[in-house]
């Protein structure tokens, strides 16, 4: 079974700093990663992915993220945030098995990130 | 750029009715998700189909059932509405059912059941 645990429900930050919400995964074969972010009242946008090949993954509006094997982790990270960025995130995560090359997406609980003037 | 269009928008339902949500994936996607997400909740899957069959089954109540059509668009039909259903409905689509292509997200649809 494939898992996503986001710790924080929350993240705080002020304008223009560097933001992090985190992300741990649990899969039985190789991982699939992705993160979304949903407005209110809104579906959810996807931002980047990661699948293979360079650990750090660049995504749309100045948003990476970091594959960590050994940690199983797969952080978003952003250097300077925008109030604008206030929404909420997910984190999902897809198993790519030896017996399958498919296989649903698993999101996180998400994590809310407010970002003050 | 086309995006994932669902119809309607908002539904409101009285408990015991039945309701028909559907969903345009974006041009030559062939594969369409359905999830469920309830209030603070993240979105949990329901079902997808690849190529108009059905190819992966998750948490979708027996009173639920899907189909998509040969333009590949997607119906979700849901009978004996209960209380807890109320929740937003989104359709998502991706050129293909493998684990690396993400999927797209339609606005989705918001289903009240009183």
């Amino acid at each position: 079974a494939q898992s996503v645990a986001q710790p924080e429900d929350q993240v705080n930050v002020a304008e223009g700093n560097p933001l992090t919400v985190k992300c741990t995964y649990s899969v039985s074969g190789n991982p699939y990663l992705f993160w979304y972010v949903q407005y209110p009242n809104r579906g959810l946008q996807f931002l980047l992915k990661y699948i293979t090949g360079d650990n750090l993954v660049k995504g749309s509006y100045g948003f990476e993220a970091e594959f960590n094997k050994s940690q199983t982790s797969f952080h978003l990270k952003k250097p300077s945030a925008l109030v604008s960025d206030s929404a909420l995130y997910f984190c999902a995560v897809r198993d790519h098995g030896p017996n399958s090359g498919y296989s649903t997406l698993t999101f996180g609980k998400g994590t809310m990130l407010l970002v003050s003037p | 750029a086309a995006g994932v269009i669902q119809s309607p928008r908002h539904l409101i339902k009285e408990k015991r009715e039945t309701a028909t949500l559907k969903c345009y994936p974006i041009p030559r996607h062939d594969t369409v998700y359905w999830y469920q997400q309830g209030p603070g909740q993240d979105p949990q899957f329901l079902i997808s189909f690849y190529e108009k069959m059905q190819s992966d089954k998750g948490s979708i109540p027996d009173r639920f059932s899907a189909q998509q059509f040969s333009d590949y668009h997607s119906e979700l039909n849901m009978s004996s509405l209960e209380l807890g259903d109320s929740a937003l409905y989104f359709c998502a689509s991706s050129t293909g059912q493998r684990s690396s292509y993400e999927q797209y997200f339609g606005p989705g649809t918001r289903l009240t059941v009183t």
